[in-house]
């Protein structure tokens, strides 16, 4: 299907343990951005990433590791994961971040709860 | 530092009324702001933004904005509220030389019936 998919849309992990959440988007945008979802905060920047093997850091990284080797996915991992990182994550793509200026299209997002 | 506010945390209109959901922004340079709205358990959708031109905005589902520079503001407004307004709005601006969206904290609108 066309757009922006996450997977899995649910997932619960215990403390200390590796967990990789996936997006994939298929309309050969440039940009991808990971966010999270925290009551209060809004959404915080994690990464992004302007096109194939390059990315960068935003305003929350810590913990968090990217990847992009292919356009169209931007694999989010965290390492070990920790309670504080149990949130709602999003996904959000862009055709380009310079004029003329795309809006993000989002994923549908993924619940991660660590016990 | 770039920010984004929005005051009000929840923002509650009776039907058929006319609604504001207020953002206010503090940027270096020329600010490019969006609105987008998140309904339960769903990701954010689009809803309209500006760029530059005309400081009313027209955007989806009836919803328009109102840029104010000299007040730094850009609110959110729709002239009658329906229920199906109801959701979580999100105000987001991008610097002309950032890449990332900087969201504000996000404004609950709950439309009674």
């Amino acid at each position: 299907d066309a757009g922006i998919t996450q997977s899995p849309r649910y997932k619960i992990t215990e403390t200390g343990r590796q967990v990789t959440l996936m997006c994939h988007q298929t309309w050969s945008h440039s940009y991808m951005f990971w966010y999270r979802q925290d009551l209060g905060h809004g959404l915080r920047l994690i990464y992004y990433s302007a096109a194939a093997d390059i990315t960068d850091k935003g305003e929350v990284p810590d913990g968090y590791v990217v990847s992009r080797s292919k356009t169209e996915n931007f694999p989010l991992t965290l390492e070990s994961a920790t309670r504080s990182q149990t949130s709602v994550y999003f996904c959000a793509s862009s055709a380009l971040t310079s004029r003329p200026v795309y809006e993000q299209y989002f994923g549908p997002g993924t619940r991660l709860t660590v016990t | 530092a770039q920010s984004v506010a929005q005051p009000e945390d929840q923002v509650n209109v009776a039907e058929g009324n006319p609604l504001t959901v207020k953002c206010t922004y503090s940027v270096s340079g020329n600010p490019y702001l969006f609105w987008y709205v998140q309904y339960p358990n769903r990701g954010l959708q689009f809803l309209l933004k500006y760029i530059t031109g005309d400081n009313l905005v027209k955007g989806s589902y009836g919803f328009e904005a109102e840029f104010n520079k000299s007040q730094t503001s850009f609110h959110l407004k729709k002239p009658s509220a329906l229920v199906s307004d109801s959701a979580l709005y999100f105000c987001a601006v991008r610097v002309q030389a950032g890449t990332a969206l900087i969201f504000g904290k996000g404004t609950t609108l709950s439309v009674s019936s």
